[in-house]
């Protein structure tokens, strides 16, 4: 196993589009998160998994964002009309629920969205 | 409001000086606590962390952390810093699954 992947690493797009991006987490790992980091600012929770539940949604994450995971394996966050300031690395991580590693998030490199 | 407060936004120190960083949460019951690092371009990854137990916890690298359940605070440690433990530090609580981050100290080292 290589560890969390994200893909893709870097997204350029204008004001207006949609973006998808995805995650691979470890795959014995059944919690996958969603997180975005600005400069300067730590992880910003957006939303988690527990299988292919989505248990927990971030207040702050407007209508705009939407997360999946359909067979409890990757993830998908997508982001309709984006604005500029949308503009953030969005991290995401997974952990086992059980063992020695419970609640021990690995993360992903990121996929760093530019928004013009 | 639940929070994770880190109290430095940028440190620097000299190599050998020590340090601590500090860390404040506002959550209430059991929480896990941890501690995370991210060198320059790369993931953010674990340094220590605390479940139960000794309130005292060794990491990796030197690093410890110690819990203090009256002050709700988790500060992190280490007796002699090096060059390369320049990096961005944050402190995170885990509470039933719901993972939530400090707004991150960035500790300079001089070499």
């Amino acid at each position: 196993d290589t560890g969390v992947s994200q893909d893709p690493r870097h997204k350029i797009t204008k004001r207006g589009q949609n973006v998808t991006f995805r995650c691979d987490p470890i795959s014995e790992h059944n919690r996958l998160y969603w997180y975005r980091q600005t400069l300067g600012q730590g992880p910003e929770f957006l939303t988690y998994f527990q299988n292919e539940a989505q248990l927990e949604k971030s207040r702050l994450l407007s209508d705009r964002f939407s997360a999946e995971r359909p067979k409890g394996s990757f993830s998908t966050l997508e982001i309709q009309r984006t604005e500029q300031g949308d503009s953030a690395m969005y991290l995401c991580a997974s952990s086992p629920t059980g063992g020695a590693g419970a609640n021990v998030l690995t993360f992903g490199a990121g996929s760093r969205l530019t928004v013009l | 409001a639940q929070s994770v407060s880190q109290h430095n936004h940028h440190v620097i120190l000299s190599e050998a000086a020590s340090l601590e960083l500090g860390c404040n949460y506002s959550y209430g019951g059991t929480v896990n606590l941890f501690w995370y690092v991210q060198y320059p371009g790369q993931h953010l990854q674990l340094l220590l962390k605390y479940f139960s137990g000794d309130p005292l916890v060794k990491g990796i690298k030197g690093f410890e952390a110690e819990f203090i359940k009256s002050k709700f605070s988790f500060n992190l440690r280490k007796p002699s810093v090096q060059w390369s433990d320049t990096a961005e530090y944050f402190c995170a609580v885990n509470l039933g699954g719901d993972m939530r981050f400090g707004a991150g100290t960035r500790l300079t080292v001089k070499p």
